[in-house]
């Protein structure tokens, strides 16, 4: 069936690095991918859609040029933490929408960052 | 705006014990409700969905009624098993399917033999 496949599971950076987080999707061609983020005890927020070939779209007060996102592919999306401060960490998870649109949606197992 | 809550966890039960996790929503117009579960290591996955109010999804011995009166979509399960443990995510749709899902923050769930 189809599966998303999201690494590195867990990530240890010092501040200031960047640090690249893959979304693959196995099996489907994903044609859209949604970025959200979880701090603790708090709710999954949608950070940004994109679709593949075209620039992404942020949601209010998420920084385009902190949190790059490429989905040059139907099979794959990364999420690039630039500069990455201790107020970056976070779990980061992907959902991925296949051709067929509709509901159906695919979640990638989830990425947490912590930034020293 | 769409915003979802749900009980603040973790819900701690022994097993062949009766299940209910709460969730309430605020959404304009009327949306498709959903629960998704993740077991450790893994991503989340549909567990059951309502798109209408007085709808039912089921899934898994799984339960859960879509009230619009109340704006609820409680998670219900008679019997919980061990490994029913995960985390619990209840969530919202309602520009169908064209948007990406709003959730709540998860309710994590333990079986104890």
């Amino acid at each position: 069936g189809a599966v998303v496949s999201q690494h590195p599971s867990r990530v240890i950076c010092k501040s200031g690095t960047s640090v690249k987080i893959e979304c693959r999707s196995l099996d489907f061609q994903a044609t859209t991918m949604f970025w959200y983020r979880q701090f603790p005890k708090q709710s999954l927020m949608l950070m940004a859609t994109s679709n593949e070939g075209s620039k992404a779209t942020y949601e209010q007060g998420v920084e385009k040029d902190k949190f790059l996102i490429n989905h040059a592919s139907l099979t794959l999306s990364t999420l690039t933490v630039t500069s990455a401060h201790p107020e970056d960490s976070s779990f980061y998870i992907c959902s991925a929408r296949g051709t067929g649109g509709g509901e159906k949606l695919f979640f990638g197992s989830g990425t947490q960052l912590s930034v020293l | 705006g769409n915003s979802v809550t749900q009980m603040e966890g973790p819900v701690t039960l022994s097993e062949e014990a009766f299940l209910t996790i709460n969730c309430t929503y605020t959404a304009t117009g009327y949306p498709s409700l959903f629960w998704y579960v993740q077991y450790p290591g893994e991503g989340l996955q549909l567990l059951l969905k309502a798109t209408k109010a007085d709808d039912k999804g089921s899934n898994k011995g799984f339960e859960a009624t879509y009230r619009k009166e109340t704006t609820s979509f409680h998670l219900e399960k008679g019997s919980v098993q061990v490994s029913d443990s995960a985390v619990y995510f209840c969530a919202l749709n309602n520009q169908a399917g064209r948007r990406a899902l709003t959730f709540g923050s998860g309710t994590r769930l333990q079986v104890q033999p």
